[in-house]
């Protein structure tokens, strides 16, 4: 069965340590994305890759990183940087990127929680 | 600066009512809008879109509106099911952005 997955689905960490978020595809989507996921702040943009070794800022980028040397996968670092790291975190991956007609569907994976003890 | 808002952050509906769930937006880039639905502890999954030139897509039970003029698009659901229980997330397709969310209950 095609889809995203991600892994850890649970993570521990603790204050100073940076943590890496697996993500990945067989879906053969040429984008990928990473949304966090907080009580009643709905899903906001971390990164975004539209296409191998390419990728850019979303809205809340500060303290995370990422890198995109494989189409099927697309990881997350979460750095010492991001002040508030417990969150829910989400991949997903689409056929197309905005600049093509119709609508881009994103593919989530199943996420997964980041706990900063 | 919040570009796509879900005011209501729940919504509560008997079992083979109508719910109807809303969004405002602010942004008349977006060229398509689009509904999912979430589970706890899982991802969303794609519900339905609808085109910036309609103003009207259907499929099944689910139909979003979309009133261009008011920036304002809606779905609903007919007849709700205790299984249509999740949050829906309406999104616009400039800068993946996503609502807040609505948290649907429907009562058996």
């Amino acid at each position: 069965d095609g889809g995203i997955t991600q892994s850890p689905k649970y993570l521990f960490r603790k204050e100073g340590q940076n943590v890496t978020l697996s993500c990945e595809q067989n879906l053969n989507h040429d984008a990928m994305y990473w949304y966090r996921q907080d009580p009643g702040q709905g899903l906001r943009l971390i990164y975004y890759s539209q296409i191998v070794n390419d990728f850019q800022k979303g809205d809340i980028a500060e303290g995370y990183s990422v890198s995109r040397e494989k189409k099927e996968s697309f990881p997350l670092t979460v750095t010492s940087a991001q002040k508030n790291p417990t969150a829910f975190y989400l991949c997903a991956s689409s056929i197309r990127d905005r600049g093509q007609t119709g609508a881009n569907v994103l593919t989530f994976g199943a996420g997964s929680r980041l706990t900063v003890l | 600066d919040q570009q796509v808002k879900q005011n209501s952050p729940s919504l509560s509906v008997q079992e083979g009512r109508i719910s109807i769930l809303n969004c405002d937006y602010t942004n008349s880039m977006f060229d398509y809008f689009l509904w999912y639905k979430k589970y706890p502890a899982e991802g969303p999954t794609f519900l339905i879109s609808i085109s910036s030139i309609k103003d009207k897509n259907e499929d099944g039970r689910f139909t979003v509106f979309l009133n261009k003029s008011a920036k304002h698009l809606s779905l609903h659901i007919v007849p709700s099911q205790p299984g249509d229980s999740a949050v829906y997330f309406c999104s616009g397709t400039y800068k993946y952005i996503f609502g807040t969310g609505t948290r649907l209950k429907v009562l058996a």
